[in-house]
């Protein structure tokens, strides 16, 4: 089953605004990652957050992380026409054995548009 | 560097046809996978290979083997395939196994299956 969910499952804007997309999910992780994909094409890292961190930024992205909630969101500040894609969170999480084989676990994605 | 690479881009099969669908990473990654991505799913996980020799199951191996002979090549086989593997086959790789690495994907291959 899916790890993450993200919410909402679309999101339209206009240029300028800016955009934010939530990921939820549901056993305890060792880190949370955001990526993206364009049309037709494969995924992009963006950026990772560990677990014991609660913020982190690149540029125009913020992403937070609650553990308690089990929640992360993901903001864009000041959209561009070029940012329209699909957006992923994949979470990363410790085996039975204890250590943390690059699985990832991907929820459905938000497809974000903005309109020039 | 080229990155992944995946082909064929596009393929369409008859069901019961068998085919392989070609993975090559030229970053000496050690950790490479699959996944399918279907309309509302996401992107779930076939297998997945921690180094040349080693290949385990992800979470829908079922109708797919893999093999890992070198580092560069992963390959996906489909045995015989079934309308239901109709879907967008991923190939990703990191560096290592740890799941803090950030992981680098092909393009797709987009699979019909009639």
């Amino acid at each position: 089953s899916q790890q993450g969910e993200e919410d909402p499952q679309a999101l339209s804007i206009q240029e300028g605004e800016n955009a934010t997309m939530n990921c939820s999910y549901k056993t305890s992780i060792n880190n949370l990652q955001w990526y993206r994909q364009n049309s037709g094409r494969g995924l992009v890292h963006l950026i990772l957050i560990r677990s014991n961190e609660r913020e982190k930024h690149s540029g125009r992205l913020r992403v937070t992380l609650d553990t308690s909630k089990k929640s992360s969101s993901l903001l864009i500040t000041a959209s561009r026409a070029a940012d329209t894609a699909s957006y992923f969170c994949a979470t990363g999480y410790r085996n039975a054995g204890g250590t943390s084989y690059g699985k990832l676990t991907f929820g459905q994605g938000t497809i974000l548009t903005v309109h020039p | 560097n080229a990155g992944v690479t995946q082909t064929p881009k596009f393929q369409v099969l008859k069901t019961g046809q068998s085919m392989t669908l070609q993975c090559a990473q030229d970053m000496n990654h050690e950790y490479m996978s699959w996944y399918r991505q279907d309309p509302g799913m996401g992107l779930r996980l076939i297998h997945y290979s921690v180094g040349a020799g080693i290949t385990d199951q992800g979470e829908v191996p079922n109708g797919y083997n893999v093999s890992r002979s070198t580092t560069e090549d992963f390959p996906l086989r489909l045995l015989s395939a079934a309308p239901s593997q109709t879907s967008v086959y991923f190939c990703a790789s990191s560096l290592s196994g740890s799941s803090y690495n950030e992981q680098f994907f092909g393009p797709g291959t987009r699979l019909t299956v009639l």
